[in-house]
């Protein structure tokens, strides 16, 4: 696609509930990245693909959280359990490459997110 | 102590005006400095891209890079309502594959 595209936009949840949210990223690019952006924060890094392997999982910020990638291409994030800290912005973004990102000519972009409310 | 401070602002200025928005850090291997432009409930837009050390223009938005001080800036002349947005100043260093990002200063050009 002409973009990286986030799906839910929106999502209201009851807290202990699971959730998925999907990325799809801009065709080609092979790397693919999850951040958080709580409200009023800078955006927290969570973890990143190289094609279909996560490297470095070490920003998930608990066990409830996991991501996988298929295919080289739509990721999905999965929230077990949700607790309202969960609340937040969750950002996909994807690069040509997972080398020197945001670089000259590896530039990231960012979806629209997928707002998360867990009540 | 965060990695990277930004101040969060909000800040308010009339249009035409030059703005400056700053962030410091800790992390001397940093090497490559971003800064993105987040219009509200959309995602961040990379708005300038600079490399070591150094100033960069692009029409109405220089950066510049002190790592001397670990310190950035972004200015922005003659402002526009338009501008109005939070910039996020963001860095990484070599061979990583995460961004670190600034809390974000929200901006508002008053008409």
């Amino acid at each position: 696609g002409a973009g990286v595209s986030q799906s839910p936009s929106n999502k209201v949840t009851e807290k202990g509930k699971d959730v998925e949210l999907r990325c799809d990223p801009i065709s080609g690019h092979t790397a693919l990245y999850w951040y958080r952006q709580s409200l009023g924060q800078g955006l927290e890094f969570l973890i990143y693909f190289q094609g279909n392997s996560a490297p470095d999982k070490s920003g998930l910020p608990s066990d409830r959280f996991s991501a996988e990638r298929t295919g080289g291409s739509v990721s999905t994030l999965t929230i077990q359990r949700t607790q309202q800290e969960d609340s937040a912005v969750y950002l996909c973004a994807s690069s040509r490459s997972a080398i020197a990102p945001g670089g000259s000519g590896n530039t990231i972009y960012f979806g629209e997110g997928s707002w998360l409310t867990v009540v | 102590q965060k990695e990277v401070e930004q101040d969060p602002g909000p800040l308010s200025v009339p249009e035409g005006a030059i703005v400056s928005l700053n962030c410091t850090y800790s992390n001397s291997a940093f090497q490559y400095f971003m800064w993105y432009r987040q219009y509200s409930r959309k995602g961040p837009e990379l708005l300038m891209y600079t490399y070591s050390s150094g100033n960069k223009e692009d029409g109405r938005f220089t950066a510049q890079v002190d790592k001397s001080s670990k310190y950035i800036s972004l200015f922005i002349r003659d402002s526009q309502p338009s501008d109005s947005a939070t910039y996020l100043c963001a860095m990484t260093i070599q061979g990583a594959q995460k961004l670190v990002f600034g809390q974000g200063t929200r901006l508002t050009i008053n008409p």
